[in-house]
């Protein structure tokens, strides 16, 4: 079936560290592929999306690319702020009309 | 871009009542919306799909005349959390599917936290 594993974290870093944050999937097909970002007591945000392979997502600093090879999709930032503090999702939709599936969440603190 | 809009953000009810939790999309039509429940710390748990003009479609394990969804129109669904105990105490987030053949991902509200004391 589909699924998305991400690393479960927390995961804790200096203030201006580089960010990896795991994320591999199970999917039939080509689904769609996201990172969503959830600050403290607030609902999702979408942060970047890749449609196809080798698509590179990218928004405020952060970057993911959608590897079939490796079914992955890592996030990236060179480097992170206090305010990227958040709980970060990966998820990904099989096709199109089918329900998003999400990872677990990974948890990021970043220390001043 | 789309934008979902969720309310109340936060309520506090007393055991036995009920809650209603509306989620609007103001500014596309969403025929399907989605409701999760988080616990703290822990990830999203799909409760049930919601369907504009039929019935909702509960995940196993959900009950279906606890948590009470509508979808009586393209920009609005409820859910009503019915005879409320302290364990429905959770976060509460809604998300509706994007129109078809649009560019961005779904979209979520910015959630409900409900306290039952």
């Amino acid at each position: 079936g589909n699924s998305v594993t991400q690393m479960e974290g927390p995961v804790t870093l200096s203030e201006e560290a580089f960010l990896t944050i795991n994320c591999t999937y199970t999917a039939t097909g080509y689904p769609s592929l996201f990172w969503y970002v959830q600050y403290p007591g607030e609902g999702l945000q979408l942060l970047l999306k890749a449609t196809k392979a080798d698509d590179k997502g990218s928004n405020k600093g952060f970057e993911a690319t959608y590897r079939k090879e490796t079914t992955s999709f890592h996030l990236e930032k060179g480097s992170v702020q206090v305010s990227d503090s958040a709980v970060y999702f990966c998820a990904l939709i099989p096709n199109r009309d089918d329900k998003i599936i999400f990872g677990k969440g990974t948890r990021l603190h970043i220390l001043p | 871009g789309a934008v979902v809009s969720q309310h109340p953000s936060r309520v506090i009810c007393k055991s036995g009542t009920s809650v209603k939790i509306e989620c609007r999309s103001l500014d596309f039509q969403a025929t399907t919306m989605f409701w999760y429940r988080q616990f703290p710390k822990k990830s999203l748990m799909l409760m049930a799909t919601s369907n504009e003009g039929s019935k909702a479609t509960y995940e196993q394990g959900v009950e279906k005349d606890k948590f009470l969804i509508n979808h009586a129109s393209l920009t609005l669904s409820t859910l009503t959390v019915t005879s409320a105990h302290p364990e429905d105490s959770s976060f509460y987030i809604c998300s509706a599917r994007p129109p078809s053949g649009s560019s961005y991902g779904y979209t979520f509200g910015s959630g409900t936290r409900l306290t039952v004391v």
